[in-house]
C-alpha cells in the first residue's frame, strides 16, 4: 500500500492568498484525521471525519479553514486567506475505525509557509 | 478530561538503554501507542499495548503499562543514533471513536 499520500510536500504562499492542502487515505480506512505542527503549539487536532462525515472540527482554529471529504479517498483542508500565523507542517491520518485497534496512519506532511 | 504528558527532552548515550515516560489521565484508555517523528517526516507508529496488558516487547521495545497509576513507558535497549527523534505517546479513550489524545513529544537524543 502506498500509505497516506498528501499534497503538495511544500506550500509557500502569500498573506492572503487560498491555501489548498490535499489528502488521499489508505484504501479501505473509513476515519481521516487532520493535524496541524507548530513548534509552539506542538500536535494539534484541527477535525476528524468517520465515513466522510465531520465528527469532531472543535480544533479548528477560525472561520478561514474548511475542510471537506467528498468521497472515502480523498479529503481538502483550505485556508482562505491565509495569514503569517498559519505557517506549520499539516498532516494527515487515517484509521479503520471498527478494526480493533484504532491506530492511525500519518502521511509525510505538508509544510505550509505563509509570508 | 483527557490529558497526555511527557517529558520533552532525554539525552543517551548510544548503546544504553532509553526509557521514555508517559501519563495519561482518562481512566476508560483502551489502547495507548508509542509514535515516532524523525525530521521531516510523519508520525510513524512503533507499537502499541491494549489497556488490558501491562507488558509488550517487540525486538528492542519493551512498553510498560501500569494502570492504576496511568503510566506508561517506552524503553528502547541498545539505543542507536538512529533511534534520535521524537516519540509520542497517545491515548485512546472509550468513547471518542476514533480519535487519539497525543502527548507533547519526547525529544530523544543519542550521543555517540
Amino acid at each position: 500500500d502506498a500509505g497516506v499520500i498528501q499534497s503538495p510536500r511544500h506550500e509557500v504562499t502569500e498573506m492572503g492568498q487560498e491555501v489548498t492542502l490535499r489528502c488521499k487515505p489508505i484504501s479501505g480506512h473509513n476515519s481521516l484525521f487532520w493535524y496541524r505542527q507548530t513548534m509552539m503549539r506542538g500536535l494539534e487536532l484541527l477535525i476528524y471525519f468517520n465515513n466522510n462525515v465531520p465528527i469532531d472540527d472543535s480544533g479548528m482554529p477560525e472561520d478561514r479553514f474548511s475542510a471537506k471529504m467528498p468521497n472515502a479517498s480523498f479529503s481538502t483542508l483550505k485556508i482562505q486567506p491565509s495569514e503569517p500565523r498559519d505557517s506549520a507542517v499539516y498532516f494527515c491520518a487515517s484509521s479503520l475505525l471498527g478494526g480493533g485497534t484504532y491506530e492511525q496512519y500519518f502521511g509525510p506532511g505538508t509544510r505550509l509557509t505563509v509570508t | 478530561g483527557e490529558d497526555v504528558e511527557q517529558s520533552l527532552f532525554l539525552s543517551v548515550r548510544e548503546g544504553d538503554s532509553s526509557v521514555i515516560n508517559c501519563t495519561y489521565t482518562d481512566s476508560s484508555s483502551t489502547y495507548l501507542y508509542w509514535y515516532k517523528q524523525e525530521p521531516g517526516a510523519g508520525l510513524q507508529l512503533l507499537t502499541y499495548i491494549f489497556s488490558n496488558m501491562d507488558m509488550k516487547q517487540d525486538q528492542r521495545l519493551t512498553v510498560l503499562l501500569n494502570k492504576k497509576d496511568k503510566h506508561l513507558s517506552l524503553r528502547i535497549a541498545d539505543t542507536q543514533t538512529g533511534d534520535s527523534a521524537i516519540y509520542f505517546c497517545a491515548e485512546r479513550t472509550g468513547n471518542q471513536g476514533g480519535k487519539l489524545i497525543f502527548g507533547q513529544g519526547t525529544e530523544l537524543s543519542v550521543k555517540p
